[in-house]
């Protein structure tokens, strides 16, 4: 079974450029989410997504981070424009479902340095 | 905010020894999840504990869950070079609906 993937893998910006990240969950997975993980903290989820719509998007600086999930499989996650503080891991996880007592599957994830 | 806290922060150790580490949340869970994440990776799932569960085991983990205390220990016995990672807890708060929080982690050493 393949797992998640994420593309690119490095991405290296100038502070207000803007970039995008893509990921591809598990097949079948209704639940997708996008976690920011800085350097020596864990990862803070930014935004879940069941299917195609929005389950919690409250750790989202939605005034420069956005993200979307047509169709229920596929998402893309954009950083316009970046801040130095934005380096970090971009990490995209799927699940079945949401809810309790389902693993989380994650990707390799995208390391961002915003210079 | 992060809700799990791990100790230590790093930890180092010989092949062959066992390592603990402990995590500490401040809020009731669904369950308490660990995960291993090596250099460069993405995490991966290592063991769930429910909340009315107190040891669960799978290979050479052990995790333990004392709700009352809200806190939790992972348990590596006769570590190997390649059990060298860092991780992290993650607990489900009873609120979130599987919404992960995760602790900053403890990085595992184990020298051959």
């Amino acid at each position: 079974e393949a797992g998640v993937a994420q593309s690119p893998r490095y991405k290296i910006i100038e502070k207000r450029q803007s970039v995008a990240f893509w990921c591809n969950p598990i097949s079948g997975h209704a639940t997708l989410y996008w976690y920011q993980q800085i350097l020596g903290q864990g990862p803070k989820l930014l935004i879940q997504f069941q299917n195609n719509g929005v389950v919690d998007d409250s750790q989202l600086p939605k005034d420069r981070f956005s993200a979307e999930r047509l169709k229920g499989v596929d998402s893309t996650l954009k950083i316009q424009p970046a801040k130095l503080e934005d380096s970090a891991v971009y990490l995209c996880a799927s699940s079945l479902q949401a809810g309790a007592m389902n693993e989380q599957f994650f990707g390799p994830g995208t390391r961002l340095t915003v210079l | 905010s992060q809700q799990g806290e791990e100790d230590p922060q790093a930890l180092s150790i010989q092949e062959g020894e066992n390592a603990t580490m402990n995590c500490s949340y401040k809020t009731s869970i669904n369950n308490l999840q660990w995960y291993r994440q090596n250099s460069g990776r993405g995490l991966v799932h290592l063991i769930l504990i429910r909340s009315n569960e107190r040891e669960k085991h799978s290979g050479r983990l052990r995790v333990t869950l004392d709700t009352s205390k809200k806190s939790s220990s992972l348990l590596i016995t006769a570590s190997r070079a390649a059990d060298t990672a860092s991780y992290f807890c993650a607990t489900d708060p009873l609120d979130s609906w599987g919404k992960l929080q995760f602790g900053a982690g403890t990085q595992v050493v184990v020298t051959p």
